[in-house]
């Protein structure tokens, strides 16, 4: 079992929608929580951070922890076109581990049609 | 430029040949890493490197080689490819120990035949 599951989609909506991404993990001593953009042939782009379990908000975009069922969820309102990406959670244990590893999710293809 | 550049942005080689990416940034940022990307499997890590001269293993090190001479400069040397190094290599930085953001280039798409 991988440490961290996404579903990889495809996921397709229309303009406007709610998006809900989500991922499961299952080391219990992860406290960092991203979640990075990645358009198409770009690299991954860090769009969310948290710490520990609670919201964050930032414009559209909230990231959600719940560390008691070890799930985190992104969520996008009024999705428009330009959030067409792979979306990637990622975790880490501790901030800036000597190891600098962070644990990926596969990512999410997200497609926002207008 | 500013920021993190890799380079060349897509390599076709044939299997048993030695092949460099390279990675530059502009930043001073002291940790460098190297990541690639597979369906499947997501992004995982292959080496990384604390500061210049400090380098160590990730989760997929083998058949790689790294080096890091100047802060500014991390290459990944595969001394002998083989097909299952088809793959998007990535090369991120960050600034220091306490930072979580990671700068990601824009990726090395390399093929080997």
């Amino acid at each position: 079992q991988k440490e961290v599951e996404q579903d990889p989609g495809p996921l397709s909506v229309p303009e406007g929608a709610i998006v809900s991404l989500n991922c499961t993990y299952s080391n219990s001593a992860f406290q960092y929580f991203m979640w990075y953009r990645q358009y198409s042939r770009k690299g991954p782009e860090l769009l969310m951070y948290t710490y520990s379990s609670g919201n964050k908000e930032d414009g559209r975009f909230t990231a959600q922890v719940d560390k008691s069922s070890k799930y985190i969820s992104l969520f996008i309102r009024d999705s428009q076109p330009s959030d067409s990406a792979t979306y990637l959670c990622a975790m880490s244990p501790d901030r800036g581990s000597t190891l600098g590893r962070l644990y990926f999710g596969r990512g999410t293809q997200l497609t926002v049609w207008p | 430029d500013a920021g993190i550049t890799q380079s060349p942005r897509y390599k076709i080689t044939e299997t048993g040949r030695q092949v460099t990416l390279m990675c530059h940034q502009t930043w001073s940022h002291s940790y460098m890493f190297w990541y690639r990307q597979d369906l499947g499997h997501g992004l995982r890590l292959i080496y990384y490197s604390a500061a210049a001269d400090i380098t160590d293993k990730g989760e997929v090190p083998d058949g790689y080689v790294v080096s890091r001479s100047k802060t500014e400069n991390f290459p990944l040397t595969l001394e002998s490819a083989t097909r299952s190094q088809t793959s998007v290599y990535f090369c991120a930085s960050r600034l220091d120990r306490g930072r979580e953001k990671l700068f990601f280039g824009s990726g090395t798409q390399l093929s080997v035949l």
